[in-house]
């Protein structure tokens, strides 16, 4: 099956640096997704992705955090200045199409202190 | 009223029981249906999708989606131990190919050899 591939696996980070979550999804998929899971909370949907555009996205995702495809194959997530709140899994997905459900990457835990 | 709600756990059977797992939801708008396995630091994987109510069998799995209840429910048959994970239930309004995800916060089971 085709895989979701993010780096790095863990990122620790000081409080108010800049971050940047990397993310190759499945080759020639239009949408893109990011959600994040706080250590023991539910995964929460973040952004949205579509043609090079945000679609959708959620109250979490304020001006703080920015996504953009620079190259055309990779995606990226990017936090400007992390909070110590902002530790979580952050988890790149895309649809599975008609067979319906999406396919997560396995992953980067950031760790902010 | 949390608009998706689940159990945690942590649930501990023998191997080959038989599992339960269970969500209930207030947003009738729900459409799809899923129940994904999450392992330890790593990324959804998705077991069963379903549309509407009904139910879908796939092995030893069978998800049930009563929609009149809100209710929705994995079976686990002959379990083991290898199924030791959390299991997150998910539901959408809508299907294709952009849609977001509201997950329950999981349910941790352990299946005892």
């Amino acid at each position: 099956e085709p895989e979701v591939t993010q780096t790095p696996s863990h990122q620790v980070t000081q409080m108010g640096q800049e971050v940047i979550l990397r993310c190759v999804p499945i080759s020639n998929h239009l949408y893109f997704y990011w959600y994040r899971q706080i250590l023991g909370q539910k995964v929460e949907f973040l952004v949205s992705f579509y043609n090079n555009e945000i679609s959708e996205k959620s109250e979490i995702f304020d001006d703080q955090f920015s996504v953009e495809r620079p190259d055309g194959s990779n995606f990226t997530l990017k936090i400007r200045s992390t909070k110590l709140e902002d530790s979580a899994m952050y988890f790149c997905a895309n649809p599975k199409g008609a067979s319906g459900g999406y396919t997560f990457g396995s992953g980067t835990r950031l760790t902010v202190v | 009223q949390k608009e998706v709600e689940q159990d945690p756990g942590p649930l501990s059977v023998p191997e080959g029981a038989i599992v339960s797992l269970n969500c209930t939801y207030s947003n009738s708008a729900f459409q799809y249906f899923m129940w994904y396995r999450q392992y330890s630091r790593k990324g959804p994987e998705l077991l069963m999708y379903t549309y509407s109510s009904g139910n879908k069998e796939d092995g030893r799995f069978t998800a049930q989606v009563d929609k009149s209840s809100k209710y929705i429910s994995l079976f686990i048959r002959d379990s083991q131990p290898s199924d030791s994970a959390t299991y997150l239930c998910a539901m959408s309004q809508s299907g294709g190919s952009n849609y977001k995800l509201t997950f329950g916060k999981g349910t941790l089971l352990t299946v005892n050899p």
